[in-house]
This record gives structure tokens, C-alpha cells and sequence, in this order.
């Protein structure tokens, strides 16, 4: 399986900062990258699909990319609303796997 | 606007069998665009991604339940349903059903999920 691996595990930040979240897969992955954000309690949401194709109802203050086994996501003007674990997950090779998420916290 | 309710036993024993069902409104099972499937996530081993359905009976497992899982549909009650055979304890975890854009990813409308703990 391929093992995605996610940096950092956790991150602080203050209202308005930009907070970047790195995915590494253990083998290139052609972009088949996707991100979730589960916000404390809830159900995992879909945020980015292939990459960087962000999902109709993510804000605009998200931002995605990536290439080979390197992929990122950034939110800039971080939001008390963005509070959460975001995770990537590999649809490259089957079965999909996910990283061990990135816990989002404010300052 | 679609909502997905998962339901099952909160507790089940080692060695016995986890059923839960998946209860679809808002949307159809029936429908070629999508696929159904369940993912569980454990503070042990984080998201896990386990089986998919199509309307038309196509199934996928994830390998590493080693035939243990079955998923099935029944399009006529809008209702999913995921089998796992001899759990132990390391099969606690919260089980969410999910709605698929494709055979076994981009899963884009989830349950809340519901927490299924092995013990005796």
C-alpha cells in the first residue's frame, strides 16, 4: 500500500496567519491526491479533489497543489471556523489510503 | 439535500459479526453516477477506507480486511449494509457511510458516523 505521511501533526496559529500542510506519498501518485477537514465531533468533509480541484463549497481562502509525491495544502487568513484535522488521502493505487491528519488549532 | 444515517450495535463481541446498515434519503442508490460505501476511522489506526457498491453489484474490499467484509444494497429500501466477520477489539471505531464520486474514492457526502466498540 502506498503510506502517505503528513506534516505537520499539529499546528497553531492566530487568526489571519497562513497555515501550510504538507502530504508525502511513498511513491508518485499523479496527482490523485485528495483532502478532507473534520472538524471536532463531526463527520470527515471533502475539500479538494485531484490535487488542487477545491470542492464548489470550500472557501476561497483555501488553496491546494502538488506534483509527484509532494502535495499541499494552504489556508491563508486562517478562520475560527477552519479549526479542525485535515487529512489527504492517495486514489493512485488501490486501496486508498489516508495520512495520519494535521490538527489545526488557533492561537 | 442528501442525508446518509448509519445504524447498527454499539458493542459487539470478539469473534462475532458487525452488521451495520447505511439508510439513504435525498438521493437513490439506484443512481449510475455514484457509488456507496463505509469508512472507519480508529485513534490506532486513523481513517480507513473498507468496501464500495454500485447499483449495478459491483463490489471492492479493501484487501486488508482479508474477506472478512461484505457490503450489500437493497435499492428497493434506499439501504446499505457492511458485514465484518470475527472482529477484535482492533475493529473499534467510529464507522461512517459515505456517498462516492467513484468506485473507491472521493467520498463527498458522509454519515456522522456510529461508534462500534469489541468487547466482551
Amino acid at each position: 500500500d502506498i503510506q502517505m505521511t503528513q506534516s505537520p501533526s499539529s499546528v497553531s496559529a492566530s487568526v489571519g496567519d497562513r497555515v501550510t500542510i504538507t502530504c508525502r506519498a511513498s511513491q508518485g501518485i499523479n496527482n490523485w491526491l485528495a483532502w478532507y477537514q473534520q472538524r471536532p465531533g463531526k463527520a470527515p468533509e471533502l475539500l479538494v479533489r485531484a490535487a488542487s480541484d477545491l470542492q464548489s463549497e470550500v472557501p476561497s481562502h483555501f488553496s491546494a497543489g502538488g506534483s509527484g509525491t509532494d502535495y499541499t495544502l494552504t489556508i491563508r487568513n486562517l478562520q475560527p471556523e477552519d479549526v479542525a484535522t485535515y487529512y489527504c488521502q492517495q486514489a493512485y493505487r488501490f486501496p486508498p489510503t489516508f495520512g495520519q491528519g494535521t490538527k489545526v488549532e488557533i492561537k | 439535500q442528501l442525508q446518509l444515517q448509519e445504524s447498527g450495535p454499539g458493542v459487539v463481541k470478539p469473534s462475532e459479526t458487525l452488521s451495520l446498515t447505511c439508510s439513504v434519503s435525498g438521493g437513490s442508490l439506484s443512481s449510475s453516477r455514484y457509488y456507496w460505501g463505509w469508512i472507519r476511522q480508529s485513534p490506532g489506526k486513523g481513517l480507513e477506507w473498507l468496501a464500495t457498491i454500485y447499483y449495478a453489484g459491483n463490489t471492492y474490499y479493501n484487501p486488508s480486511l482479508e474477506g472478512r467484509v461484505t457490503i450489500a444494497a437493497d435499492t428497493t429500501k434506499n439501504v446499505f449494509s457492511l458485514r465484518l466477520t470475527s472482529v477484535t477489539a482492533a475493529d473499534t471505531a467510529v464507522y461512517f457511510c459515505a456517498r462516492h464520486l467513484s468506485s473507491w474514492y472521493d467520498p463527498d457526502s458522509w454519515g456522522q458516523g456510529t461508534l462500534v466498540i469489541v468487547s466482551s
